[in-house]
């Protein structure tokens, strides 16, 4: 069974920085993308950034409104990606999903069950 | 950026009603282009992919069509169930933008 589970939110200042984990199980991690997706209370979907697998040169690109802030990585031997999110702002509060995507086609077809940042002072 | 609409952004409908929502890219993305369904409190889920291709598991009410620009996502015969916000999603070129959503209502 293919899981995702995200971990390392909470409650962090404005300006601070924060990482979030997102641990998998049950599929070969390194054949896949992953993509991050956030929620802020009440609102749609956003996309936040994606990163390829080492077989598509494990690039990543982001959203506008957290380029140069957050970055996304992984770790194929631990089946484990990371977004480590920096100079956090209170618009940066949202739930965080962790997806697996596809390098080029299908797009997202898991999601994990998110994991709430909140930032305030 | 490719940006995405979709409408409408609410809609109330009867058990066994048909429902349509569309969605517009702003530049062509060929049919890189998926449905999911959120129910509250809950993450999304994939409907169709690659805009018409049912993923497995989901009812046979579900249905996706379209290409390039413009893009339906049909429910043949509304359900209870149903009743979520549905959501587009373009995977062209990044940004991989999402549509504003379609909250679903039962009338």
């Amino acid at each position: 069974e293919v899981q995702l589970v995200e971990s390392g939110g909470g409650l962090v200042q404005p300006g601070r920085s924060l990482r979030l984990s997102c641990t998998t199980s049950g599929f070969t991690f390194g054949d896949y993308a992953v993509s991050w997706v956030r929620q802020a209370p009440g609102k749609g979907l956003e996309w936040v950034g994606f990163i390829r697998s080492k077989a598509y040169g494990g690039t990543t690109d982001y959203a506008a409104s957290v380029r140069g802030r957050f970055s996304i990585s992984r770790d194929d031997s631990k089946s484990i990606a990371y977004l480590q999110m920096d100079s956090l702002k209170t618009e940066d509060t949202a739930v965080y999903y962790c997806t697996r995507d596809h390098n080029w086609n299908y797009g997202i077809d898991y999601w994990g069950q998110g994991t709430l940042v909140t930032v305030s002072s | 950026d490719i940006q995405m609409t979709q409408s409408p952004s609410s809609l109330s409908a009867s058990v066994g009603d048909r429902v349509t929502i569309t969605c517009q890219a702003s530049q062509d993305i060929r049919n890189f282009l998926n449905w999911y369904q959120q129910k509250p409190g809950k993450a999304p889920k994939v409907l169709i992919y690659e805009a018409s291709n049912l993923e497995t598991g989901v009812p046979s009410r579900f249905s996706g069509s379209g290409s390039a620009t413009d893009f339906t996502f049909t429910i043949s015969s509304l359900q209870p169930e149903d009743i979520a916000t549905y959501y587009c999603q373009q995977y062209d070129n990044p940004p991989y933008n999402f549509g504003q959503g379609t909250k679903l209502e039962i009338k």
